[in-house]
């Protein structure tokens, strides 16, 4: 069965700082990868997606991840955070028929 | 304007009693889903539906049930058999059942509270 760990809980950054949220899956067989973000009082929203080709992914709002398929993980990056990315984000992996596994989220908190 | 609406946004129950939560789409999407997001465990799908008249159960099924009589149109009730229905649901759509790459969209999501 496929499963998604994050491993940071709860993040705590100042604004222009720069974000690394870890994302690790197990799953042998070919995968699609997601994150989703979910900004306070908002729907659940996709920043980015990979499903092949070139391993580094760029998304909405300046983010970027990383397929690194020997490690199994998909890390989240930002190079300057800001006070609008506090949100609690989500990785998720597709390893089968539609179902996507999530991660058990991240909250980061931008402080200005 | 398209998207995916669930209502109610805030619901309150009392314990033994069923409840329903609506989803409607207006994407033309074919596949449908629900799931259960509680505090540090990110998203759990309790059904997913690929195409009208036909679902099946995720992960966290027990106490839940769900209808697909039109395309547009997933509600889901909660029923007295789930034993911790506190939780923030949503809903979800895709544009094909049987792609797995394609992105799902999520609505608002409905707070559901059992006193």
């Amino acid at each position: 069965a496929q499963s998604v760990s994050q491993h940071n809980h709860h993040v705590i950054l100042s604004e222009a700082a720069s974000l690394e949220l870890g994302c690790n899956y197990s799953y042998g067989g070919t995968v699609n990868l997601f994150w989703y973000v979910q900004y306070p009082g908002q729907h659940l929203q996709l920043l980015l997606k990979y499903f092949s080709g070139d391993p580094l992914v760029k998304g909405i709002k300046g983010f970027e991840a990383e397929f690194i398929k020997s490690k199994f993980s998909f890390n989240l990056r930002k190079p300057s955070v800001q006070w609008s990315d506090t949100a609690e984000y989500f990785c998720a992996v597709n390893g089968g028929f539609q179902k996507l596994v999530f991660g058990t989220g991240t909250r980061l908190l931008v402080s200005p | 304007d398209g998207g995916i609406t669930q209502s109610p946004k805030y619901l309150f129950r009392k314990e033994g009693q069923n409840v329903t939560l609506s989803c409607e789409q207006n994407l033309n999407h074919d596949a449908m889903y629900w799931y259960r997001q509680d505090p540090g465990q990110g998203l759990r799908l309790i059904y997913y539906s690929q195409i009208v008249n036909d679902f099946q159960k995720g992960d966290i099924a027990e106490g839940y049930s769900v209808s697909r009589e039109k395309k547009e149109s997933f509600p889901l009730t909660v029923t007295s058999a789930q034993k911790n229905p506190t939780a923030f649901y949503l809903c979800a759509s895709s544009i094909k059942a049987g792609l797995h790459t394609d992105t799902q969209y999520f609505g608002p999501g409905t707070r559901l509270t059992v006193l």
